[in-house]
């Protein structure tokens, strides 16, 4: 199992600006996940994606993968205020069920 | 609604109680998980269980005891506590193991 390392730590941007998240991993991957959470509340995942794709889309998210450079990004077009929330990625190997999420991004979209 | 059911939502309890905390869920589910989340510190695995057996036990200490008797059910017997125990704790479920998770909205635990 890994953890998935997301970078900036914070990220505060206006309303209607998008926002771009990044995470990164240590070993080979089966799939990677992307989740948002409210706080105190329960994690929400938004979107998985294979190890052979390369793109994938859901509503206003992009998620990008580079399994060369064992990276991830997420994208968030045209933010409003209510996605303002944590973001963490979680890369999944092995068949063991360990999903490790990292410390996870801080967003804050201004109204 | 998230088909993931924690219940109690809040629970204080001293170092000496015993309390248990519930999970449910409504999904179908063959695997599920409980993770604790303290603040400024990132998500920690505790257990996994899959189709009823314990799969992973993430060296947790042997105050927190799992019991999962049936796939839609889930525990976690606490005893003894430590206040640095203090945490939210999250139960979540999957269709399969590396199948995206579905959570609770957790049990806030207070250890005085």
């Amino acid at each position: 199992s890994q953890q998935g390392e997301e970078d900036p730590q914070a990220l505060s941007i206006q309303e209607g600006e998008n926002a771009t998240m990044n995470c990164s991993y240590k070993t080979s991957i089966n799939n990677l996940q992307w989740y948002r959470q409210n706080s105190g509340r329960g994690l929400v995942h938004l979107i998985l994606i294979r190890s052979n794709e390369r793109e994938k889309h859901s509503g206003r998210l992009r998620v990008t993968l580079d399994t060369s450079k064992k990276s991830s990004s997420l994208l968030i077009t045209a933010s409003r205020a209510a996605d303002t929330a944590s973001y963490f990625c979680a890369p999944a190997s092995g068949n063991t069920g360990k999903l490790i999420f990292g410390q996870g991004t801080t967003l804050q979209v201004k109204p | 609604e998230t088909g993931v059911t924690q219940t109690p939502r809040h629970l204080v309890m001293g170092m000496t109680n015993k309390k248990s905390l519930k999970c449910e869920q409504h999904l179908g589910h063959n695997a599920m998980y409980w993770y604790k989340q303290s603040a400024k510190k990132p998500l920690e695995l505790m257990f996994v269980y899959s189709l009823e057996e314990r799969v992973e036990n993430n060296s947790v200490p042997s105050r927190f005891s799992p019991e999962c008797p049936n796939s839609s059910h889930l525990f976690l017997h606490l005893h003894t506590l430590q206040p640095e125990d203090s945490a939210l704790y999250l139960c979540a479920s999957s269709q399969a193991l590396n199948s995206p998770l579905h959570f609770g909205n957790g049990t806030r635990l207070t250890v005085t």
